[in-house]
């Protein structure tokens, strides 16, 4: 099956602690990306990439870190997790730019 | 930046309405796509559509871009069409691949 996957689903931590989401596709997509979906804000991107060892920012890249050492798994890091990075986290793929993305299921993080 | 504004923030209707919703954007886009998230929160890509119309089932979406906007249209309506319904604009070459969305439509579609 087709499918784009996020660990952990749910989450909760405190300010300052590293953490990583973990996102893998298994449809060979090119391009993969990260958004975060806040009340009354939307979703707004956080980093994307075209394919492997490519990656740029979005609208609101502070605060986080990505890779892309593999086609199938592009993680989100936070080194440093603050309160205001609480949020709901998307990632999608999609062929080889970001028509027709594929999205996973969602990660809720809490950093108290 | 690039704006993007959603209308109407919020539409309630009876099964079996139809409805149109409207996405209007302040810069000149190289494509533009709608989506839909659930009530439990999945997100689906409904349509990419830089230009034109393009129509699945009882969804259809119209973009001018040399009007800067577009719009979507819901026909026959049915509870599972419930949701918030986003639209996004992928900037011009210089800004790279980056989508910035609206703040969404949020559609109850009561029975």
């Amino acid at each position: 099956e087709a499918q784009v996957t996020q660990n952990p689903r749910y989450l909760i931590t405190v300010t300052g602690k590293k953490l990583t989401v973990t996102c893998s596709q298994n449809m060979n997509h090119e391009y993969m990306s990260w958004y975060r979906q806040d009340p009354g804000l939307g979703l707004r991107q956080i980093y994307y990439s075209m394919n492997v060892e490519v990656t740029d920012k979005g609208d609101v890249p502070e605060g986080y870190k990505v890779s892309r050492k593999e086609k199938r798994n592009f993680p989100l890091i936070l080194e440093s997790p603050s309160p205001n990075q609480t949020s709901l986290y998307f990632c999608a793929s999609s062929l080889t730019g970001p028509e027709t993305q594929y999205f996973g299921p969602g990660t809720r993080l809490l950093v108290l | 930046g690039i704006q993007v504004e959603q209308s109407p923030p919020d539409l309630i209707l009876q099964e079996g309405a139809n409805s149109t919703l409207r996405c209007n954007f302040s810069d000149s886009v190289n494509n533009l796509q709608w989506f839909h998230q659930n009530p439990w929160g999945q997100l689906i890509n409904l349509f990419y559509i830089p230009s034109g119309t393009k129509q699945n089932g009882r969804l259809s979406a119209t973009t001018v871009a040399t009007e800067r906007y577009s719009l979507l249209y819901i026909s026959s309506s049915q509870t599972t069409d419930s949701g918030v319904y986003f639209c996004a604009v992928e900037l011009g070459e210089t800004s790279g691949s980056r989508l910035t969305f609206g703040e969404g439509t949020q559609l109850t579609v009561n029975p």
